[in-house]
Formats: C-alpha cells, sequence, structure tokens
C-alpha cells in the first residue's frame, strides 16, 4: 500500500521561529506537493516538486521555502513562522502527472503558531 | 478567475437513500476530474477518477458523471451507511500537474 508519512500530526511554534515539516513517501513517485488545508478556504497548493531538486511555486508560495535532496522526503520550511500560518499541512505524492494519477496525502500535520 | 464550487452546505441523508454531492466549475477547461473522502483529522482518500471524455464512472457504490457542457460533476452514493459519514472533495487539474481542490462537501448518513 502507498505511503506518505508526515513527521509530526501535532507542533507548536512561536512566533519568528524556523520551522521544518517533513514528508516521506515510499512508492517512488516523481511528484510530491504541499498544501495548506483552512476551514472554508479547503485545499490549497503552497509547492509542488517533481523531481529531486526541482521545485515549483504553488498558490501561495509567500512565507515558504522547499527542499527536495532525495526523491522520497519532500520538505516544507517556514522561515519566519508567524501566526497566519497556523493551519493544517498536508503533504501528497504522485506518479508523472501526464497519467492523470491521483495524490496520495499524509495524515497531515496540524501546525499552531503561537 | 477559475473557481470550483461544491454544495457548500452539509448534506444530511438517512441510511440506505442516495446521497448526489455537486461539483460545479467556471473558467476551466480540465483534461480530468478526481473525487476525494476526508475523515476529520486525516488526509484525503483518492476515490475516483473521470476523463473529459468520459461521461460516467462507477466503483462499487459509487457513481461519477462529468458534464463538460454544463461544467459539472455529481457524485453519487447510493444505498449510503453511516460509514460514509465524510468530507467529499472534487479536484480539477490545472494542467502542469496540479490539481485545484473544491472546498469540500462534509456528508452525514444517519441510521
Amino acid at each position: 500500500d502507498v505511503k506518505v508519512t508526515q513527521s509530526s500530526r501535532y507542533l507548536v511554534k512561536r512566533t519568528g521561529e524556523k520551522v521544518f515539516l517533513e514528508c516521506v513517501q515510499d512508492m517512488d513517485h516523481e511528484n510530491m506537493f504541499w498544501y495548506r488545508q483552512d476551514p472554508g478556504l479547503g485545499l490549497r497548493l503552497i509547492y509542488f516538486s517533481y523531481d529531486v531538486k526541482m521545485k515549483e511555486k504553488g498558490d501561495i508560495p509567500e512565507g515558504y521555502s522547499v527542499s527536495r535532496e532525495k526523491k522520497e522526503r519532500f520538505s516544507l520550511i517556514l522561515e519566519s513562522a508567524s501566526t497566519n500560518q497556523t493551519s493544517m499541512y498536508l503533504c501528497a505524492s504522485s506518479r508523472p502527472t501526464g497519467l492523470a494519477q491521483p495524490q496520495h496525502f499524509g495524515d497531515g500535520t496540524r501546525l499552531s503558531i503561537l | 478567475s477559475q473557481k470550483i464550487e461544491q454544495n457548500s452546505e452539509a448534506l444530511n441523508i438517512q441510511e440506505g437513500k442516495t446521497a448526489t454531492l455537486t461539483c460545479n466549475y467556471t473558467n476551466y477547461s480540465p483534461a480530468y476530474l478526481q473525487w476525494y473522502r476526508q475523515d476529520p483529522g486525516r488526509g484525503p482518500v483518492f476515490l475516483l477518477l473521470i476523463r473529459e471524455n468520459e461521461k460516467e464512472k462507477r466503483k462499487e457504490r459509487l457513481k461519477v458523471t462529468f458534464d463538460t457542457t454544463l461544467k459539472q460533476s455529481l457524485f453519487h452514493i447510493t444505498a449510503s451507511q453511516p460509514a460514509d459519514s465524510a468530507t467529499y472533495l472534487c479536484a480539477l487539474d490545472n494542467q502542469g500537474g496540479k490539481l485545484i481542490f473544491g472546498q469540500g462537501t462534509e456528508l452525514s448518513v444517519k441510521p
């Protein structure tokens, strides 16, 4: 079975801290994605990556960066956390999109910035 | 701008009935559409994919339709069960491998 694992289910950090969210997939998928999910706003794409060391901005990249040094791991970095980044963060992976592939999600990290 | 709308209100139905969820989109011509299920505190789980040249797709008690003229997809759960209670998300491809998700419809099936 496909498995996407996010390092933490719950995380509490302080304003101004640098925050790392980790995601690992075991399906050898090329594509990986980071979303945030907020009530009333749905899932919004922050960044995605279609290959190692490759990244592309999604719809809301401001305040975030990503790193993909290995195919199975995709990290989301909050450079200087702010309270408006309190949210549920979801990681997903998929095979190359030309094949109209579904995305496989982790169970999310609920991040609170105090 | 591109917009996706799902039933904004929660849908409450009786066990055994058919649940019908709606996904409408504007300013958009997706090549395919996907439906996901999300339980509280969990990530979305893929259910079905339907391509623009397919009118209907079925999987067990699930049925999805895709009308590119109306710019609408309908998601049906027949013989619904309390275990079907969850939030259902539709998502459309935005080319380049990205998906745009609707806000989701919360379904509650009462015994």
